[in-house]
């Protein structure tokens, strides 16, 4: 059982948007950045957005991330059928002193 | 170019040991903390552990502890996994990757907890 909490499978049409959430705690989510990660089949992880909201060079504007309290929200806009991956959000846990990820969300894009 | 190329991994009997390596090109090396990262078939991603810039923090999840060590050679541009006592539950992809850190007003070097760069991945499984 992860620490951070997603929904296991989330679903929009092409073209639409899609919200996937990241639940934690005080001393994960809400003191410490979070980071999002997008991992298409049979490949590593990627990073699309850190510090709860930027994102580094290459990753479209589509990909957004927002923070309140101890949950984060990932949204992608624009649906395409290449964004279908493992989406994975991660931060530091204070209490634990460790790296924790949430269980992922599976994205279909209908 | 920029990159992690993770090698060592392979078949192992449970009780076995096993030697992870991560070479880095196309950045400076010692600039970054580095991680250990796994992903179980079919399951979602697991920190493992992580080593400072210089190697003197080091941090490790509690299924590990006392059973992996993390390493690295800043003059070899690399980073190492050593794992010993291995169970079943160890099988996994093992990936390396980068963290940046940040140098506050005092000169204090801390980590921030994203991972900018990842490297393919290398097979572990423990099996009999």
């Amino acid at each position: 059982q992860s620490v951070l909490t997603q929904p296991p499978s989330v679903s929009a049409a092409s073209g639409q948007k899609v919200t996937i959430s990241c639940s934690g705690s005080s001393s994960s989510i809400g003191n410490n950045y979070v980071s999002w990660y997008q991992q298409l089949p049979g490949t590593a992880p990627k990073l699309l957005i850190y510090d709860n909201n930027k994102r580094p060079s290459g990753i479209p504007a589509r990909f957004s991330g927002s923070k309140s309290g101890t949950s984060a929200t990932l949204a992608i806009t624009a649906l395409q059928t290449g964004d279908e991956a493992d989406y994975y959000c991660g931060t530091w846990d204070s209490s634990l002193r460790v790296v924790v990820f949430g269980g992922g969300s599976k994205l279909t894009v209908l | 170019q920029v990159q992690l190329v993770e090698s060592g991994g392979g078949l192992v009997k449970p009780g076995g040991s096993l030697r992870l390596s991560c070479g880095a090109s196309g950045f400076t090396f010692d600039d970054y903390y580095m991680n250990w990262i796994r992903q179980a078939p079919g399951k979602g991603l697991e920190w493992i552990s992580c080593i400072g810039s210089s190697g003197h923090a080091i941090y490790y999840t509690d299924s590990v502890r006392g059973r992996f060590t993390i390493s690295r050679d800043n003059a070899r541009n690399s980073l190492s996994l050593q794992m010993n006592s291995l169970i079943a539950e160890d099988t996994a992809v093992y990936y390396c990757a980068r963290n940046p850190v940040r140098i506050t007003s005092l000169g204090l070097v801390n980590p921030i907890w994203n991972f900018d760069l990842w490297g393919r991945g290398t097979r572990v499984t423990v099996s009999s």
